[in-house]
């Protein structure tokens, strides 16, 4: 396994902007689960694909915010109109399947100015 | 819906002492219950998973955690600490939803500091 991985890890953005953040699972993995993480707070769940079928998004998930997996293999998530509170560590994690753990990536840091 | 309560925000050991963090969770069914440790600029590691049988539990690092039904608690363990230790400490529960999501719920985190 070569590992979940983001990109970027980092990103600096003003408010308004708006920004876009790639994952890639490991590959055989049909799951794939963004999450968000703010300051002194554990990941929240934002988002569930399983193959490219987005199936569940939690009512964190503003209209703002718009995620994909086209062909079931990396994924995007997008933010327009980036505000001041959507600053936080954003997630992605990938699973084989039921029961199965979720492998997590490093995360992209993103700081809205 | 499930929650996770870690009621230790930071908790300091020296190194070579015994560790015990703890984790709570409310979940109406029987619960998949994981903890997870997260160091400075890391993902998420998974030490360890419980999803039924036996309710003591072994890990990766020398950590063990034990499911308590009568207390709903998964408390995580280990023997003696190491300075590599030091790192945040999440619980979490996964809960099965519609079309197979098995998101995962985590507690707030507990920050553990190692001391020579």
């Amino acid at each position: 396994d070569t590992g979940v991985s983001q990109d970027p890890r980092h990103k600096i953005t003003k408010r308004g902007q708006n920004v876009t953040f790639r994952c890639d699972p490991i590959s055989e993995h049909n799951r794939l689960y963004w999450y968000r993480q703010t300051l002194g707070q554990g990941p929240e769940f934002l988002t569930y694909f399983q193959n490219e079928a987005q199936l569940e998004k939690s009512r964190l998930l503003s209209d703002r915010f718009s995620a994909e997996r086209p062909k079931g293999s990396f994924s995007t998530l997008e933010i327009q109109r980036t505000e001041q509170g959507d600053s936080a560590m954003y997630l992605c994690a990938s699973s084989r399947g039921t029961l199965y753990e979720q492998y997590f990536g490093p995360g992209t840091r993103l700081t809205v100015t | 819906a499930q929650s996770v309560t870690q009621p230790d925000i930071h908790i300091t050991v020296s190194e070579g002492a015994s560790l015990e963090l703890r984790c709570n969770y409310s979940y109406g069914a029987t619960p998949y219950l994981f903890w997870y440790v997260q160091s400075p600029g890391q993902g998420l590691q998974l030490l360890l998973k419980y999803f039924s049988g036996d309710t003591l539990v072994q890990g990766i690092k020398g950590f063990e955690a034990e499911f308590k039904r009568s207390q709903s608690s998964f408390n995580l363990r280990k023997p003696s600490v190491h300075w590599s230790d030091a790192a945040e400490y999440f619980c979490a529960v996964g809960a099965r939803s519609n079309f197979g999501n098995e998101k995962l719920t985590f507690g707030t985190g507990t920050r553990l500091t190692i001391i020579p």
